[in-house]
């Protein structure tokens, strides 16, 4: 079974500042999708930046970029220019292929602060 | 695009009765949907997933008698906690699958649902 660790329960930062949050995740496939997910304090889950293994490239969505390493298993996720809204949980979800009928499987998650 | 509904937002229900969440996808067709619960302070833990005309999928240690899940048509999944107890108090989750156009066959989710049992 697939496994996902995210070993930070809380980060801190300052506001405009860069900070890391890491996960890494443990599968026996070659080929599978990873995700970061916002929980704010609405509980509404919202989809940060995702990843194909298949891909080398890091993925970048604006302020959200990873670094993902393959044979380390490790998916990290850099926010940089932090702003008080990024205050949230942040998820990291791990998926297998396979059309999507798969559900995902979550990491205990990262309480992120953004300090004024 | 790509919304999804969960009702109720919240409910109170006493011990021994049972709870109909519904999980609706509002602006495209899932054939697929997924469930999950969140205890407070915790991670989501997958509890089925729910196929259009088909049973559903139970994750291990899911009491398939207990969570009832019903998708009788391409937008709306229904969970049902039967004769619910304090321990089933939590946050329920759905999620629907995005139309297979996307590699990622992305997941959108609902708001969730609190349930608390007296």
């Amino acid at each position: 079974a697939q496994t996902v660790t995210q070993s930070q329960p809380e980060m801190s930062v300052q506001e405009a500042e860069t900070v890391t949050l890491s996960c890494t995740y443990d599968t026996s496939e070659s080929d599978y999708y990873l995700f970061w997910y916002k929980q704010p304090p609405s509980r509404q889950m919202i989809l940060v930046i995702r990843q194909e293994a298949y891909k080398q490239q890091n993925a970048t969505e604006n302020r959200f970029s990873v670094n993902f390493q393959k044979a380390a298993k490790s998916f990290s996720l850099k926010i940089s220019d932090s702003q008080l809204g990024d205050a949230a949980m942040y998820f990291c979800a791990y998926r297998r292929p396979g059309g999507g009928a798969d559900g995902l499987t979550f990491g205990k998650g990262t309480h992120l602060i953004i300090q004024p | 695009g790509a919304v999804v509904s969960q009702h109720p937002s919240w409910v109170i229900c006493k011990s021994g009765t049972s709870v109909k969440i519904e999980c609706r996808s509002l602006d495209f067709q899932a054939t697929t949907m997924f469930w999950y619960r969140q205890f407070p302070k915790q991670s989501l833990m997958l509890m089925a997933t729910s196929n259009e005309g088909s049973k559903a999928t139970y994750e291990q240690g899911v009491e398939k008698d207990k969570f009832l899940i019903n998708h009788a048509s391409l937008t709306l999944s229904t969970l049902t906690v039967t004769s619910a107890h304090p321990e089933d108090s939590s946050f329920y989750i759905c999620s629907a699958r995005s139309p297979g156009t996307d590699i990622y066959n992305e997941q959108f989710f609902g708001p969730g649902t609190r349930l608390t049992v007296l």
